[in-house]
């Protein structure tokens, strides 16, 4: 079975412009996860879905970030106006019930960079 | 509010030794589920293993076993035979089912395995 995908798997831009990141989780996982990690502040959870329902938004920084889950199969995360401060790994995850545990399986992440 | 602590930054083992990183938590659920993630220098997250906090057994995969002591509420990964692939950042996690199927990550420990 193919993991979670994510793309790009590198993206550099200009701060002012906007950034949309992709993220497949794996089929049949209802959770979807977006987390950032940078080297100052660890590995932070920005955001997660349940059922293409956004839960908990509360790690998401500020208003120049949103994310997106229009169906089971994709979701989006985009930074609008892009900053330098945003430049770091951005990890999405998915879980699903079946098993009880609820473990995450982790997509390769984006590594951003904003200049 | 849920809490993991890690204390080790960083720690060094001989090649085929046996090695113990340390995770404690904190949470006044009773219910909850323990994780442990390996970051190898490539980036990637990958799901090693868990522990429910009513399994009565230790949780054992391959050459990892956590030591669980539920009352100290300690959760330490055991690594035994130590392999140089095992260098990498490991995180130890914990779900509980007040926050829903979010993760609290530790801040990480740094296994380096010396030939």
């Amino acid at each position: 079975d193919a993991g979670v995908i994510q793309s790009p798997r590198h993206e550099v831009t200009e701060m002012g412009q906007e950034v949309t990141l992709r993220c497949k989780p794996i089929s049949g996982h209802n959770s979807l996860f977006w987390y950032r990690q940078t080297m100052m502040r660890g590995l932070e959870l920005l955001i997660y879905f349940n059922n293409n329902v956004p839960i908990d938004d509360s790690g998401m920084p500020e208003d120049r970030f949103s994310a997106k889950m229009p169906n089971a199969s994709f979701s989006t995360l985009k930074i609008q106006p892009s900053e330098p401060r945003d430049s770091a790994v951005y990890f999405c995850a998915s879980s699903s019930g079946i098993t009880g545990s609820y473990e995450q399986y982790f997509g390769p992440g984006t590594r951003l960079t904003v200049t | 509010a849920q809490k993991i602590t890690q204390t080790q930054p960083g720690m060094f083992v001989q090649e085929k030794e046996a090695v113990t990183l340390d995770c404690t938590y904190d949470t006044s659920d009773q219910s909850y589920g323990l994780f442990w993630y390996k970051q190898p220098s490539s980036g990637e997250m990958i799901f090693l293993i868990y522990q429910g906090s009513y399994d009565e057994q230790n949780a054992t995969e391959g050459r990892y076993s956590l030591n669980f002591q539920k009352a100290r509420k300690s959760a330490n990964l055991v690594i035994s035979a130590s392999q140089l692939g095992d260098s990498a950042m490991y995180f130890c996690a914990m779900r509980t089912n007040n926050a829903g199927n979010m993760l609290t990550f530790g801040g990480g420990t740094r296994l380096m395995v010396k030939p």
